[in-house]
């Protein structure tokens, strides 16, 4: 069955260090999106990719960072200059990035600090 | 910008009743608008979505969506709740800047009590 793949499921990061969060798709979509969700605050846009090797910020990207080298992956790096990283982080991917098709969603990565 | 409100953090009902979450929208041109489903720890599952056309949209797992656009309301029904519906649910209005990107609302809890 074709999905999206975050892992780890659980990750944890000590004081000044940057971790990465895995996001693989073999659904073959073009579009792919990192999203932040705290409790109460619903999903906030982190980083959004329309196309390989191409990608832009979205409402709260400082301190993150992205690449999308391939088609099927784009890992969000969550860097020490993000100073509260402590939030469940969802991937999305739609088949194109002009299309009103839904986001498909993987079942996300907790981070936690140390 | 677009924005969506979801007025209720939390919606109670008893098993066989009907249930409706509420959302309204504001967003300049037409409004494609989405309802996802998320469960504990997992990412969000898609469940119907109003692009144009029927303003009663209907979805998976006996859902429904009424689309008002005097009231730039889009709420979700379902006529017979069941225990298995409690949940995490999300609505969300496309981005008029385009990239297929959403703008989430804050969520609603349901629960659904025997």
């Amino acid at each position: 069955d074709g999905g999206i793949t975050q892992s780890p499921k659980y990750l944890f990061r000590k004081e000044g260090q940057n971790v990465t969060l895995s996001c693989e798709q073999n659904l073959n979509h073009d579009a792919m999106y990192w999203y932040r969700q705290d409790p109460g605050q619903g999903l906030r846009l982190i980083y959004y990719s329309q196309i390989v090797n191409d990608f832009q910020k979205g409402d709260i990207a400082e301190g993150y960072s992205v690449s999308r080298e391939k088609k099927e992956s784009f890992p969000l790096t969550v860097t020490s200059a993000q100073k509260n990283p402590t939030a469940f982080y969802l991937c999305a991917s739609t088949p194109a990035a002009g299309t009103n098709q839904p986001q498909h969603f993987g079942d996300g990565t907790r981070l936690s600090i140390l | 910008a677009q924005s969506v409100a979801q007025p209720e953090d939390q919606v109670n009902v008893a098993e066989g009743n009907p249930l409706t979450v509420k959302c309204t929208y504001s967003v300049s041109g037409n409004p494609y608008l989405f309802w996802y489903v998320q469960y504990p720890n997992r990412g969000l599952q898609f469940l119907l979505k109003y692009i144009t056309g029927d303003n009663l949209v209907k979805g998976s797992y006996g859902f429904e969506a009424e689309f008002n656009k005097s009231q730039t309301s889009f709420h979700l029904k379902k006529p017979s709740a069941l225990v298995s519906d409690s949940a995490l649910y999300f609505c969300a209005v496309r981005d008029t800047g385009g990239g297929n990107k959403l703008t989430f609302g804050t969520g609603t809890q349901l629960k659904v009590e025997l």
